[in-house]
């Protein structure tokens, strides 16, 4: 099955800096790769999300990159605030296998101001 | 947006009996609904995808005798924990694929239901 890694599992920058979450996948044949940002208690919000067509999508202060070739795929958050701070997980999914998500281990981000 | 509800968001129980926890899509019809384990400082396991009007499909591992899944209509979806014991206690949180968000890919998480098992 597919195997999603996420590195680090612990990030901390100080505001105003830019942060970079990376993950890999095994399956090529995964098309869908959102990112999910998680408070501490609360549920997973979708931040972004890329399909395999796409090398890179940007929403305000954050953008996604996504490498086919090399099954890698890079969250940036730009500008960081303290309110960034939380747990990120990347996740990889196949369309026509069910869409389940699989994901990473998560990077729990600390933004200090 | 895209809003999907759980209730109850916290449950204590007494080992042995069951707890139902159900799953709603409050404003898109969900074909698909997943139901996923978190325990703390990690990430979120797959347990099971639950398709509208057919049985679910459980991840290994997963006993589908203790977790009965049910889901029947395009928003609802439920998850009855059997016979729960200590090491059922978890957060357990579903999700809900919009089929009409980005080709059918999307999905939103609910709340999480916090579960203690005494």
């Amino acid at each position: 099955g597919e195997n999603v890694e996420q590195h680090p599992s612990t990030l901390s920058v100080q505001e105003g800096d830019s942060a970079v979450i990376k993950c890999t996948y095994s399956d090529s044949a995964s098309n869908y790769f959102p990112w999910y940002k998680q408070e501490l208690g609360k549920r997973p919000q979708l931040i972004i999300d890329i399909r395999s067509n796409v090398g890179e999508k940007k929403d305000q202060r954050i953008a996604v990159t996504l490498n086919k070739t090399a099954k890698h795929f890079s969250l940036h958050i730009t500008e960081t605030q303290p309110e960034d701070s939380a747990v990120y997980f990347c996740a990889a999914s196949i369309g026509n296998s069910g869409y389940a998500l699989n994901f990473g281990k998560g990077t729990s981000l600390l933004v200090t101001p | 947006g895209a809003v999907v509800s759980q209730h109850p968001s916290w449950v204590i129980c007494k080992s042995g009996t069951s707890v139902k926890i159900e799953c709603r899509s409050l404003d898109f019809q969900a074909t698909t609904m997943f139901w996923y384990r978190q325990f703390p400082k990690q990430s979120l396991m797959l347990m099971a995808t639950s398709n509208e009007g057919s049985k679910a499909t459980y991840e290994q591992g997963v006993e589908k005798d203790k977790f009965l899944i049910n889901h029947a209509s395009l928003t609802l979806s439920t998850l009855t924990v059997t016979s729960a014991h200590p090491e059922d206690s978890s957060f357990y949180i579903c999700s809900a694929r919009d089929r009409v968000g980005f080709q059918g890919h999307t999905q939103y998480f609910g709340p999480g239901t916090r579960l203690t098992v005494l």
